[in-house]
C-alpha cells in the first residue's frame, strides 16, 4: 500500500465552484501534513500546512482526521489561477523526518 | 525563503551516457534532498546529501547509479549514470526552509529525456 494516496482526478470545475480533494495516508506515525501546489512543468510549492484542528487560509480550508488517517483540501470560489496539481504530503516522525508525496490531484478551472 | 538554482533546466541525453545536475542554494543549509518525479508519478526521494559525509540513499536507489557530491553547505550535485529511457524524469533539489522543517523549497527542476 502506498504511503499517501490521492484521487488523481482530473477535476474540471467552472469558476466560482467549490471543490474538495481527499487524501489518505497509511502510516499512523505520520506527524505533519501539508498541501503543495505544482503548476504544469514547475516545481512544487507549499500551499498550506494542515493542523489537527483544521485551518483556513483565504479560500482554502484544510482538515485532518487522524483517526481515519484522512486529509482534505477545500477550495471555495475557484479561480482560473487555481488550475494546478495539488499534492498531499505527509511527514513521518520527527521534524526533519522523510516526506512522502501523493501523486497529486489535477484541477482545471474553466471560465 | 531559500532560493535554489538548478542546472541544467532540461536536457536530452543519449542512453548509456551520464549527466550531472547542479544545485546551488543562496544560504547555508545542513541537508539537501534530491527527488525524482517520473511522468504522472509522485515525487520520490532519491537521497539526502549531507555535507562532510556520504549521502544517505533511499531504498531502490544506489550510489553507483546516482552518485552525489556535497562539497559545502550551499552546493550539491547529482549524477545520473549510464542513463536509460527509464531515467527520463524531473530531478528536483530541495532544502528545508527552517528548523521546523515545515517549509520545503524546491529548485525549478531538471527535466531529463533519455533517447
Amino acid at each position: 500500500r502506498k504511503e499517501v494516496e490521492q484521487d488523481p482526478g482530473p477535476f474540471n470545475v467552472p469558476e466560482g465552484a467549490t471543490v474538495a480533494f481527499n487524501c489518505t495516508y497509511s502510516n499512523s506515525a505520520s506527524q505533519s501534513f501539508f498541501w503543495y501546489r505544482q503548476d504544469c512543468r514547475k516545481e512544487p510549492k507549499l500551499l498550506m500546512s494542515v493542523y489537527s484542528s483544521g485551518n483556513e487560509d483565504g479560500r482554502f480550508t484544510a482538515q485532518l482526521n487522524r483517526a481515519s488517517q484522512y486529509i482534505s483540501l477545500l477550495i471555495r470560489d475557484s479561480k482560473l489561477s487555481d488550475s494546478a496539481t495539488y499534492l498531499c504530503v505527509v511527514r513521518r516522525g520527527s521534524t526533519l523526518g522523510r516526506l512522502y508525496f501523493g501523486r497529486g490531484t489535477q484541477l482545471t478551472v474553466w471560465p | 525563503s531559500a532560493v535554489i538554482s538548478q542546472k541544467p533546466s532540461r536536457d536530452i541525453c543519449q542512453r548509456g551516457t551520464s549527466l550531472t545536475i547542479q544545485c546551488q542554494v543562496d544560504s547555508q543549509v545542513t541537508m539537501m534532498f534530491w527527488y525524482r518525479q517520473q511522468p504522472g508519478q509522485s515525487l520520490t526521494l532519491i537521497a539526502t546529501a549531507n555535507q562532510g559525509s556520504e549521502a544517505t540513499y533511499e531504498s531502490g536507489f544506489v550510489i553507483d547509479k546516482f552518485p552525489i557530491s556535497r562539497p559545502n553547505l550551499t552546493f550539491s550535485t547529482l549524477t545520473v549514470s549510464n542513463m536509460s529511457p527509464e531515467d527520463s524524469s524531473i530531478y528536483l533539489c530541495s532544502v528545508s526552509g527552517d528548523n521546523s522543517g515545515n517549509t520545503i523549497y524546491f529548485g525549478e527542476g531538471s527535466w531529463l529525456t533519455v533517447v
